[in-house]
């Protein structure tokens, strides 16, 4: 069965800073990884995936994750955190199923942005 | 584009009563609709899958006839929840997503709670 791991229940940065939000998966196949983000009173919102190809994949409001089969990861960076970035953060593994993926999320990371 | 909604965002009812939940697709013909259940501080859960005018697929463990799925549309899936108590408090959030297209398209979500 699939699995996925956020071993960091919150993230503290300063503005400006760094980030990178650790995610580890479970699954038997080449996986579909996602981020997700969730920001209060608004639908997830897809960050980027990875199906195959790249290890290194770019999404959207600059952050990227980078695939590294030998440590089931997928870690999400950004070089310069904002402060609406703050937000909760799903990783997520997908399975096929008839023509979409069945997403199997982590419990999540809440970040939270210093001025 | 790409906008799902749900409605109500937020309710209360009492223990024993039911309550429904819509989920709209508001510029997009969603042939499948997904629902999914969020603890406080946990991962998302899917419950069921629904494509327009077929019976849900409901995952391992959902009680069909305690939530019930209607996709009538395709723009509208309902979710029921029948005989409510307090343990089915809980954020229910909803996603869709076109034929053809893997992609989901998540609701802001609903947060019932049951006294």
């Amino acid at each position: 069965a699939q699995s996925v791991t956020q071993p960091d229940i919150h993230i503290t940065v300063s503005e400006g800073a760094s980030l990178e939000l650790r995610c580890n998966y479970s699954y038997g196949a080449t996986p579909y990884l996602f981020w997700y983000v969730q920001s209060p009173g608004q639908g997830l919102q897809l960050l980027l995936k990875y199906f195959s190809g790249d290890t290194l994949v770019q999404g959207i409001k600059g952050f990227e994750a980078e695939f590294k089969r030998s440590q089931s990861s997928f870690n999400l960076r950004k070089p310069s955190v904002h402060w609406s970035d703050a937000a909760e953060y799903f990783c997520a593994v997908g399975r096929a199923r008839g023509g979409s993926y069945i997403p199997t999320f982590g419990r999540g990371t809440s970040l939270i942005v210093h001025p | 584009g790409a906008v799902v909604s749900q409605h109500p965002s937020r309710v209360i009812c009492k223990s024993g009563t039911s309550v429904k939940i819509e989920c709209r697709s508001l510029d997009f013909q969603a042939t499948t609709m997904f629902w999914y259940r969020q603890f406080p501080k946990q991962s998302l859960m899917l419950m069921a899958t629904s494509n327009e005018g077929s019976k849900a697929t409901y995952e391992q463990g959902v009680e069909k006839d305690k939530f019930l799925i209607n996709h009538a549309s395709l723009t509208l899936s309902t979710l029921t929840v029948t005989s409510a108590h307090p343990e089915d408090s809980s954020f229910y959030i909803c996603s869709a997503r076109v034929k053809g297209n893997y992609e989901q398209y998540f609701g802001p979500g609903t947060r019932l709670t049951v006294t």
